[in-house]
């Protein structure tokens, strides 16, 4: 089935630092990627779509220069949080989207997250 | 615009009993797709069930059933003989506006219902 391999699943880093999630998708190709990002007790909050070579889409009120997304290939989608601070402390969670529509899950498979925790 | 309403903010259910998780949404769209995720506390999105538009039975997957009133507006999904293992939270989702630079359907996420089997 579609898996999507994402890293770090933990990270704590001191505030003004940057901090790059990796999302990789191991047996398919990720066409297109989502970017979400989720408070505790609340629900997924789409922050960007990107698609392999072009720039991201951002949703309206992210900050683009905050939140960089690089798509480099068809397996490799990156979230950096810039100069990251205690506010951006939150779980961010990818998923990608294959070519081939009616793959495994209907062509939506999640990453399983990264829980980040600024300091 | 889509969007997805979960009135249930949470659920205690007795276990091995059946339980259902109400949700209703909105589109224009003739065509669409109904997805439920479960996401337990370690925070990954475990995809359950799916139900098309056009699909004329409701859709099944082990003890998860998809009620499916399309007059209504409604997906509710029905658990069957719950367990223990199923305390977490469950979204529903759809698919939503074109997103990205090669028009990937994003997916909309209601407000998360947080089920609590009780033994």
């Amino acid at each position: 089935g579609a898996v999507v391999s994402q890293h770090p699943s933990r990270v704590i880093c001191k505030s003004g630092t940057s901090v790059k999630i990796e999302c990789r998708s191991l047996d398919f190709q990720a066409t297109t990627m989502f970017w979400y990002r989720q408070f505790p007790k609340q629900s997924l909050m789409l922050m960007a779509t990107s698609n392999e070579g072009s720039k991201a889409t951002y949703e309206q009120g992210v900050e683009k220069d905050k939140f960089l997304i690089n798509h480099a290939s068809l397996t490799l989608s990156t979230l950096t949080v810039t100069s990251a601070h205690p506010e951006d402390s939150s779980f961010y969670i990818c998923s990608a989207r294959s070519r081939d529509r009616g793959l495994v899950n209907y062509g939506y498979t999640f990453g399983s997250g990264t829980r980040l925790t600024v300091v | 615009a889509q969007k997805i309403t979960q009135t249930q903010p949470g659920m205690f259910v007795q276990e091995k009993e059946a339980v259902t998780l109400d949700c209703t949404y909105d589109t224009s769209d003739p065509s669409y797709g109904l997805f439920w995720y479960k996401q337990p506390s370690s925070g990954e999105m475990i995809f359950l069930i799916y139900q098309g538009s056009y699909d004329q039975q409701n859709a099944t997957e082990g003890r998860y059933s998809l009620n499916f009133q399309k007059a209504r507006k409604s997906a509710n999904l029905v658990i069957s003989a719950s367990q223990l293992g199923d305390s977490a939270m469950y979204f529903c989702a759809m698919t939503g506006p074109l997103s990205g630079i090669q028009g990937a359907q994003k997916l909309v996420f209601g407000q998360g219902t947080r089920l609590t089997i009780n033994p």
